[in-house]
């Protein structure tokens, strides 16, 4: 069975505050994909990684993909307010053709 | 472009009745798929439709079904509800592709009582 986990699960810091999030399988994924989901809403997509090694930032969060692609970290400098929600990761590409999601990690940061 | 959206968003029932979720996907996407979210659980995938054909299952029991029309309008349905089936339910809709991104909507909190 593929598994994902995050961790950690919870994650409640100050605003300003440097965090990662860790997303591990001993799967290797084609990509791994970062999703934020905020309460009433359902997962909005952040940023997909498909090259072993690859980092991408998207403002103050940045994404990196492991060199043998079965692992994902998720940092955030300066975190504030507004980056509170579930952070999940998902990965695709894998031997049972669906994504898979990991448990998430729920991230509140304090004013 | 409109999202994916889900209908009902809430929805109350009682132990043994059965309930039936829609969802509307994103004009020009063919595949569907269901997921159940649970604290405990996380997200846990259903199953995916594509072109009105299940593509992909997980591991529910068979009071989980689903279908999808020609229009790619999907619907699941759950028959003999019990208390553990209260979950928000997200329907996402994606284009082909192994690293295409789901789009998810915004849910269907079902409360079993």
């Amino acid at each position: 069975t593929q598994l994902l986990e995050q961790s950690p699960q919870f994650l409640s810091i100050q605003e300003g505050e440097n965090l990662t999030v860790y997303c591990n399988s001993s799967s290797v994924f084609s990509s791994l994909q970062w999703y934020r989901q905020e309460p009433g809403e359902g997962p909005v997509l952040l940023v997909t990684v498909v090259t072993g090694g690859e980092v991408k930032k998207l403002k103050r969060l940045t994404f990196q993909f492991g060199d043998a692609r079965k692992d994902s970290s998720l940092h955030i400098t300066a975190a504030q307010p507004g980056d509170t929600g579930l952070y999940l990761c998902a990965g695709a590409g894998g031997n049972t053709g669906k994504l898979i999601f990991g448990q998430g990690t729920t991230l509140q940061v304090k004013p | 472009k409109a999202g994916v959206t889900q209908t009902p968003r809430y929805l109350i029932k009682t132990r043994g009745q059965q309930v039936t979720l829609s969802c509307s996907p994103i004009s020009g996407h063919r595949s569907v798929s269901w997921y159940q979210q649970t604290p405990g659980q996380g997200l846990q995938f259903l199953f995916e439709y594509f072109s009105e054909t299940q593509r992909n299952k997980g591991n529910f029991p068979g009071r989980f079904s689903g279908r999808q029309f020609s229009n790619s309008r999907s619907e699941m349905n759950v028959s003999t509800l019990e208390l553990g089936d209260s979950a928000l339910y997200l329907c996402a809709s994606s284009v082909p592709g192994l690293n295409s991104p789901l789009h998810f909507g915004n849910g269907t909190r079902l409360t079993v009582t």
